[in-house]
C-alpha cells in the first residue's frame, strides 16, 4: 500500500538554486496539499490543491509553484531557493476537501537544506 | 477564525506513567477533531478522531474527547510505554471547509 509518496527524502541546495519535490498517490484522492514543519511553528500550509487543475494559495505561498495537472500528482517548485526554506515538507492528501471527519494522509517527508 | 493551541513541550514521563496532552480549539460551528502521532523522522499519522459532540476517539489505549462547552479535546493514555514517544499534533477541520489547521505539536519522551 503505497499511499502518499514523496520524493526525494533529503536534498540539499545551494541559495537560487531550483527544484522540484515531487508527491503522489494512489488512493484517488481529490484533495492535495503541502506543508512545511519548522521547530516551534508546528505545520504550515503552503499550496493546496481540490482537483485536477485547481490549486490555491496557503499560509505560506511566496518563493513556492504548484500545478496540478492529474489527480495523482503534485509537484511543489522552490524556485530560487533561499536558506529560509530550510524545512521539512510534507506532502498530504484526503479524499474530498470537505465532509465530516474527513480524514487527511501524510507522506513521510521531504528534509530539505539551503545553504 | 479557526486555531488549535496545545500545551508546550517537551513532556518528560517515566514508563506506565498516566499522560494527558491538553488542546483546545477555537472554530465556528462543530469542526471535527483529530489527534495526529509523528515518530521520529516519519510523516504524521491519524491516532484517533471525534466528529461531534461529546464523542470520544480511541486508539492504542489513548483516548480524547470531544467537549463543546470547554472547546477541548485532551489526549490521555492510563499507562505510557517507551514506544509511545513521539511528536503529538492536535487538528481541527471544518466539515465544509478545505483546510486542516493543526497545533504546534507536544514532544513526549517516555523513560524506562
Amino acid at each position: 500500500n503505497a499511499g502518499v509518496t514523496q520524493t526525494p527524502k533529503f536534498q540539499v541546495l545551494k541559495t537560487g538554486q531550483s527544484m522540484t519535490l515531487q508527491c503522489a498517490q494512489d488512493m484517488n484522492h481529490e484533495y492535495m496539499s503541502w506543508y512545511r514543519q519548522d521547530p516551534g511553528m508546528g505545520l504550515r500550509l503552503i499550496h493546496y490543491s481540490v482537483g485536477a487543475g485547481i490549486t490555491d494559495q496557503g499560509e505560506v505561498p511566496n518563493g513556492y509553484n504548484v500545478s496540478r495537472s492529474t489527480t495523482e500528482d503534485f509537484p511543489l517548485r522552490l524556485l530560487s531557493a533561499a536558506p529560509s526554506q530550510t524545512s521539512v515538507y510534507f506532502c498530504a492528501s484526503r479524499p474530498t476537501p470537505q465532509g465530516t471527519g474527513n480524514t487527511i494522509y501524510f507522506g513521510e517527508g521531504s528534509w530539505l537544506t539551503v545553504v | 477564525g479557526n486555531s488549535v493551541t496545545q500545551m508546550e513541550g517537551p513532556v518528560t514521563l517515566s514508563e506506565e506513567a498516566f499522560l494527558t496532552i491538553n488542546c483546545t480549539y477555537t472554530a465556528t460551528g462543530y469542526p471535527s477533531l483529530f489527534w495526529y502521532v509523528q515518530y521520529p523522522g516519519e510523516g504524521l499519522q491519524l491516532l484517533l478522531k471525534a466528529t461531534k459532540a461529546d464523542d470520544k476517539g480511541s486508539n492504542k489505549g489513548f483516548e480524547a474527547t470531544y467537549r463543546k462547552e470547554t472547546t477541548s479535546f485532551h489526549l490521555e493514555k492510563g499507562s505510557v510505554q517507551v514506544s509511545d514517544s513521539a511528536v503529538y499534533f492536535c487538528a481541527l477541520s471544518q466539515n465544509t471547509g478545505n483546510q486542516f489547521y493543526f497545533g504546534t505539536g507536544t514532544s513526549l519522551t517516555v523513560i524506562p
